[in-house]
């Protein structure tokens, strides 16, 4: 009954390669986000889907793609993956865009580039 | 820009004591506030949050207070235990309270 899953955990891979990373919700919420982590556990938002619209994006080298095709899924797309790459990424997700409004995250997907 | 910091990297206490965990934002629009937990190898678990039209609000075991005078946010732990050990991230809604901006966490370790 996992709330925010991410598939997968762990993605190890080269550099210049592209990956993808999946996250679903069954909160029945309605906005959802991506944030990256870097090794100082500094968390930065990414992009926020409302409704399967980009609402949030943020400087991000457009290596990075977001796709929402529903609700309760948005994926993130990495072409051309760089070292500085290298962190955990966490998916989460929000009744809505309005106050009182707590994320709530998966369990991030640790991405390693050699 | 906005900031959000906090005082401490890491704070160590001994099990049973109770914890206070401080952070500093910069934006005075700055309108909701959110403390969240994060274990090992596992996402932020959110704790509680506080609205900028409150100065203290209590949960289990934890309570949020808020000055906005000086734009200080802490969170106090009673009775800390050896599952508590976390590091602990204090966030505030920016412009667009969806839109949340992370402090740099603080590492808090249980002594037994």
């Amino acid at each position: 009954d996992t709330a925010v899953s991410q598939t997968p955990k762990y993605l190890v891979t080269q550099m210049g390669n592209d990956k993808s990373i999946k996250c679903e919700q069954n909160l029945g919420h309605d906005t959802m986000y991506w944030y990256k982590q870097d090794s100082k556990k500094f968390l930065k938002i990414m992009f926020s889907y409302n409704n399967k619209e980009l609402i949030i994006n943020e400087t991000v080298p457009n290596r990075f793609s977001p796709k929402s095709p529903d609700k309760a899924h948005l994926n993130l797309h990495i072409n051309s993956l760089e070292l500085g790459d290298s962190a955990v990424y966490f998916c989460a997700s929000s009744r809505g865009t309005g106050p009182n409004q707590p994320q709530h995250f998966g369990d991030g997907t640790r991405l390693s580039i050699l | 820009g906005e900031s959000v910091g906090l005082h401490l990297p890491t704070l160590s206490v001994q099990e049973g004591d109770n914890s206070i965990i401080n952070c500093a934002y910069s934006n005075s629009a700055s309108d909701y506030f959110i403390w969240y937990k994060q274990e090992s190898g596992k996402g932020p678990q959110f704790i509680i949050d506080i609205r900028s039209n409150m100065d203290k609000r209590q949960g289990q075991r934890v309570t949020v207070l808020l000055n906005k005078t000086v734009k200080h946010l802490s969170l106090q732990i009673a009775a800390t235990q050896p599952g508590d050990s976390a590091v602990y991230f204090c966030a505030t809604g920016g412009d667009s309270s969806y839109k949340l901006i992370f402090g740099s966490g603080t590492r808090l370790l249980v002594r037994p």
